[in-house]
């Protein structure tokens, strides 16, 4: 069972527009959310976090937005950049009763921004 | 300051053959993790240490042994490689403290088995 879901393998955007990148998940327990950006090659990098405290978090260009009732939080990027171009991983962790830090991935999206 | 650091940065064996892949990291860390990436698949957890000298199964674990040396190492073994673990494997490391659970990760080992 996927507990986090991200339902777009890819997602092709415009230098200068909008990107908007979806993840849902299923644990109503889970309290603390990352996304990482993964260029080819290269391992993830940690880019911006959202507390279920919060419904939103920004940071420069980028803005996460956490919905608890709907499950669902995205990752938004303006204006894209050809650099923001790589695989963007949402996360999540249930900080509570998590041993470890344990956190899991979805399956990632990657996007393209053409300039 | 390096961060996490792999090796081998790739590795081909063949069927049955083992291998220990490498991680150590200079950030202090407590915690530790090996994931694997496969297409359409994210990163899955392997094993995970939340501390020297504890180990624990993640997701993905049958088929690989996991050793905490000591608080900057973590390695990852395979004892009879199998072509299903064709993978790119990434280590991890995190401080957990109560503001969240930031991971940060090497760049990678890209594992082929024939």
């Amino acid at each position: 069972d996927q507990q986090v879901k991200q339902n777009s393998p890819s997602l092709s955007v415009q230098e200068g527009r909008i990107s908007i990148l979806n993840c849902d998940y299923t644990n109503s327990m889970f309290d603390y959310f990352l996304w990482y950006k993964k260029y080819p090659a290269e391992g993830p990098t940690f880019l911006i976090s959202i507390s279920s405290i919060k419904d939103k978090n920004e940071d420069g260009r980028f803005t996460v937005f956490l919905n608890k009732s709907a499950k669902h939080l995205s990752l938004h990027i303006v204006p894209s950049q050809p650099g923001d171009s790589a695989v963007y991983f949402c996360a999540a962790t249930e900080r509570l009763y998590n041993q470890g830090g344990k956190l899991i991935f979805g399956q990632g999206t990657e996007l393209s921004v053409k300039p | 300051n390096a961060g996490v650091t792999q090796t081998p940065k790739f590795q081909v064996l063949k069927t049955g053959q083992s291998m220990t892949l490498q991680c150590a990291q200079d950030m202090n860390h407590n915690s530790m993790y090996w994931y694997r990436q496969d297409p359409g698949m994210g990163l899955r957890l392997i094993y995970y240490s939340a501390s020297e000298g504890t180990t624990d199964k993640g997701e993905v674990p049958n088929g690989y042994n996991v050793s905490r040396l000591n608080k900057r190492e973590f390695s990852l073994r395979l004892e009879s490689a199998a072509p299903s673990q064709t993978s790119v494997y990434f280590c991890a490391s995190s401080e957990v403290v109560g503001s969240g659970s930031t991971q940060y990760f090497g760049p990678g080992t890209r594992l082929l088995v024939l």
